[in-house]
């Protein structure tokens, strides 16, 4: 069993709309958790970090963690066609510290 | 600040031949990782390392890749022979410990190796 787990989608949004990306870990120990968006062909970069659970806002993406559900989300408001891209989620796993664990990602698509 | 830099960012090579990435982290980041990323899945860890020292290598297939940190700054990721199931996109990533930051790992643009 995978230990980050994501619906891989594809995901499609219209412009405007929110998106709302999710995510499930199996390790309940893990304390740390990233969302990373990575475009066609180009290396995952760090939009999100969250620690706590409840939410953590950054402009237009809220972050959300529930560790008692083992719940991961990420929330994009008013998309746009730039957000476009493969968003991946991570945690930090307790077997190895900083060691990142990835979900396989998905996949938004913003139509105009 | 200057992200990961990371060379080549691409690479073409026959099965059976050796190849070398290249890594040089941001600035101040005393940790390291590579990491590989086939088309369609998570990047998955090949070895980490804190400053000068493997940590973590568990991930890496030993028989035919190795790496190597000398002065804890660089680093430099090979496989020898390379099989034509290594075809992957290669990352290196580096964080700062104890930053107070949980970790945030940063990727470089990475190298596409293509194995024929």
């Amino acid at each position: 069993q995978k230990e980050v787990e994501q619906n891989s989608g594809p995901l499609s949004v219209p412009e405007g709309a929110i998106a709302s990306l999710n995510c499930t870990y199996s390790d309940r120990v893990s304390q740390s958790f990233f969302w990373y968006r990575q475009y066609s062909g180009k290396s995952p970069e760090l939009i999100m970090s969250i620690y706590s659970n409840g939410d953590k806002e950054d402009g237009r993406f809220t972050a959300q963690l529930n560790k008692a559900s083992q719940y991961v989300s990420l929330l994009i408001r008013d998309s746009q066609p730039s957000d476009s891209a493969t968003y991946l989620c991570a945690a930090i796993s307790s077997g190895s510290a900083r060691q990142l664990t990835f979900g396989s990602g998905t996949q938004l698509t913003v139509l105009p | 600040e200057a992200g990961v830099v990371q060379s080549p960012r691409y690479k073409i090579i026959e099965k059976k031949q050796p190849v070398a990435f290249w890594c040089n982290p941001i600035s101040g980041h005393n940790t390291l990782y590579w990491y590989r990323q086939n088309l369609g899945q998570g990047p998955e860890l090949l070895i980490r390392y804190e400053n000068e020292e493997a940590v973590d290598d568990s991930q890496l297939p030993k028989d035919r890749f190795s790496a190597e940190r000398l002065k804890g700054v660089d680093s430099t990721l090979k496989i020898q022979p390379a099989e034509l199931g290594d075809s992957a996109v290669y990352l290196c990533a580096s964080s700062k410990t104890n930053s107070g930051r949980g970790y945030e790992q940063y990727f470089g643009p990475g190298t596409r190796l293509t194995v024929t």
